[in-house]
């Protein structure tokens, strides 16, 4: 069973170009987050989806950020014009249906994004 | 907004001693808390989970307290290996979300 899967890596950027990062869950997960940890910080929420639907974006910042997870292929988080300020490690994470929501959260290698 | 707060950045510790990592919560309301093990390059692995009804949890090696007045938790690693070399998290699911501490990294001296 393949752990969570997020592709690229690395990525680099110039400022204004746009960044995608995808996530493939692991199999039989439909719930997916992701955060993003900034040099010397801890990794702080952006958005949570289940398929077809964002659930939770109150991490997002307002503008230029987007995340979709699509009925099929990966979830993926689109960054517009990317700003220096948007390097960063971004993780993405998914867990399965459980009842009540539950606590596990498995995290994929993360994509590292250079901003240049 | 740090709800989740982890203040030593950095530990080091002699093979065979004991580790504490250290992690202090802001919000009452929190009712489970995790421990992450993270190495360079790689996601966060789950290591060790509390609920807030126990204040301790043993898991082989790693022990997790808790200490609910205090907003308090601590992962004790004994003995602590070269292995155990990582960044540490400790983490409170709140809604939909996890809410992370910054990180403290262990250093296990051979």
């Amino acid at each position: 069973n393949a752990g969570v899967m997020q592709n690229p890596r690395h990525l680099v950027r110039r400022r204004g170009q746009e960044a995608r990062l995808r996530c493939s869950p692991m199999k039989g997960h439909s719930h997916v987050y992701w955060y993003r940890q900034l040099p010397e910080e801890g990794l702080k929420f952006m958005v949570y989806l289940q398929k077809e639907n964002i659930i939770d974006e109150s991490g997002m910042p307002k503008e230029r950020f987007s995340a979709e997870f699509p009925k099929e292929g990966p979830s993926i988080l689109r960054i517009q014009q990317v700003v220096r300020g948007d390097s960063a490690a971004y993780f993405c994470a998914s867990s399965p249906p459980l009842p009540g929501g539950g606590y596990e959260q498995y995290f994929g290698p993360g994509t590292r994004l250079t901003v240049t | 907004d740090q709800q989740v707060k982890q203040n030593s950045p950095s530990l080091s510790v002699q093979e065979g001693r004991i580790s504490i990592l250290n992690c202090d919560y802001t919000n009452s309301m929190f009712d489970y808390f995790l421990w992450y093990k993270k190495y360079p390059a790689e996601g966060p692995t789950f290591l060790i989970s509390i609920s807030s009804i126990k204040d301790k949890n043993e898991d082989g090696r790693f022990t997790v307290f808790l200490n609910k007045s205090a907003k308090h938790l601590s992962l004790h690693i004994v003995p602590s290996q070269p292995g155990d070399s990582a960044v540490y998290f400790c983490a409170a699911p709140w809604g939909n979300q996890f809410y992370f501490g910054t990180g403290t990294s262990l250093t296990v001296i051979p």
